[in-house]
């Protein structure tokens, strides 16, 4: 089982819809989780954190966190196409607090 | 400047030649990470450095060397790469080895061997 999970994608959603993206992680004692947005050829930027469970909301981003399910969320609302881009959920593990742990990312494409 | 500063932006070099990738962080931070990443992979922690000491190395090939003289400068030396060792090459940098807050990343080198 890898430590953090996303599906690849391509997602595909409407502009001006809701994207919503998932991720899961193995580590029960984890601390700390990461949504970072990578534009195509550039490198990741933090855009969400969050630590405790529930929703953080940020402008159009809403992180939410299940630790009992082990489960992270970010969805975007009114989708734009500048939100394309891969977005990457990162988790700082419990058992080796030293390290962020990333998954493989997930490919979202907003439609015009 | 602020942030994180990498350069090269992009470096093509031959399997024989020796360059070095060069990081500089300007957020007071005390960690600092090389990252590598290929097409369609999950970004790979190569190294970790604390306070400029080294505490991780991700069974990294040799051709890859680290150095960090002081806690805002991290250099990745590289020599006789391979074909495969094309990518794109990530510095970051966070307040503490326990990155609570997450990584700040630099923009990244692009790496292409031939």
């Amino acid at each position: 089982q890898k430590e953090v999970e996303q599906n690849s994608g391509p997602l595909s959603v409407p502009e001006g819809a809701i994207a919503s993206l998932n991720c899961t992680y193995s580590d029960r004692g984890s601390q700390s989780f990461f949504w970072y947005r990578q534009y195509s050829g550039k490198s990741p930027e933090l855009i969400m954190s969050i630590y405790s469970n529930g929703d953080k909301e940020d402008g159009r981003f809403t992180a939410q966190l299940n630790k009992a399910s082990q489960y992270v969320s970010l969805l975007i609302r009114d989708s734009q196409p500048s939100d394309s881009a891969t977005y990457l959920c990162a988790v700082l593990l419990g058992s080796s607090a030293s390290k962020i742990i990333f998954g493989s990312g997930t490919r979202l494409s907003i439609r015009p | 400047e602020t942030g994180v500063t990498q350069t090269p932006r992009h470096l093509v070099m031959g399997m024989t030649n020796k360059k070095s990738l060069k990081c500089e962080q300007h957020l007071g931070h005390n960690a600092m990470y090389w990252y590598k990443q290929s097409a369609k992979k999950p970004l790979e922690l190569m190294f970790v450095y604390s306070l400029e000491e080294r505490v991780e190395n991700n069974s990294v090939p040799s051709r890859f060397s680290p150095e960090c003289p002081n806690s805002s400068h991290l250099f990745l030396h590289l020599h006789t790469l391979q074909p495969e060792d094309s990518a794109l090459y990530l510095c970051a940098s966070s307040q503490d080895l326990i990155a609570y807050y997450g990584y700040t990343f630099g923009s990244g080198t692009r790496l292409t061997v031939v």
